[in-house]
């Protein structure tokens, strides 16, 4: 079964400054989807990137980058300039390609101060 | 920005009674979740739902759980008998049409907190 990994309960980042979330996951697949979903308080989740796992090219939406190191299992997310609205809990979710199931990891608390 | 919508918010319930939790999907998707956050835990796939029926199951989804989309609009989570355990927060999600192989955004409701008492 696959897994995944948030070794971070919470992260605290400057505004403007730069910040990057760690995700590990484990799986013995080979076509895979990876994402970031962001969680502000007593919101809904939104997905903030994903990754396709046979695209070599780190995902990028604007302030939002991702460091996908495929053999390593490793998926972070990198936050630029932050912004007090980023403050959210951060979740890193995997899917198996052709099935629908979301495995998530534990979540990152991130705090943004002024 | 069309948004899943999900009803009551939060639900008090004693254990064994049945409860139903309901969900709004976007209205032209066609794949239905859900998924459930124990307090401090992970968040953990229930069941997903795609063309009338139940595509994808989880270990947790067993005969107490059921799910329905009983009107074309509502898809609705039934707990046949409560239990201490099934106290959670109940997250239903929706996803447009697509190939299962391709990465759809899954679209999630701000969820319904269920107390089991």
């Amino acid at each position: 079964a696959q897994t995944v990994t948030q070794s971070q309960p919470e992260m605290s980042v400057q505004e403007a400054e730069t910040v990057t979330l760690s995700c590990t996951y484990d799986t013995s697949e080979s076509d895979y989807y990876l994402f970031w979903y962001k969680q502000p308080p007593s919101r809904q989740m939104i997905l903030v990137i994903r990754q396709e796992a046979y695209k070599q090219q780190n995902a990028t939406e604007n302030r939002f980058s991702v460091n996908f190191q495929k053999a390593a299992k490793s998926f972070s997310l990198k936050i630029s300039d932050s912004q007090l609205g980023d403050a959210a809990m951060y979740f890193c979710a995997y899917r198996s390609a052709g099935f629908q199931k979301l495995v998530f990891g534990t979540g990152t608390r991130l705090l943004v101060s002024p | 920005e069309p948004e899943v919508t999900q009803t009551p918010s939060h639900q008090v319930t004693q254990m064994g009674q049945e409860v139903i939790l309901r969900c709004v999907p976007i209205s032209n998707h066609l794949y239905f979740y859900w998924y459930r956050q124990i307090l401090g835990q992970k968040v953990e796939f229930l069941v997903s739902f795609y063309n009338n029926e139940i595509s994808e199951k989880s270990e947790i989804f067993d005969d107490q759980f059921s799910v329905e989309r009983p009107d074309g609009s509502n898809f609705t989570l039934k707990i046949r008998s409560t239990k201490l355990e099934d106290s959670a927060m109940y997250f239903c999600a929706s996803s447009p049409p697509g190939q299962a192989a391709s990465p759809n955004e899954q679209y999630f409701g701000p969820g319904t907190r269920l107390t089991v008492t």
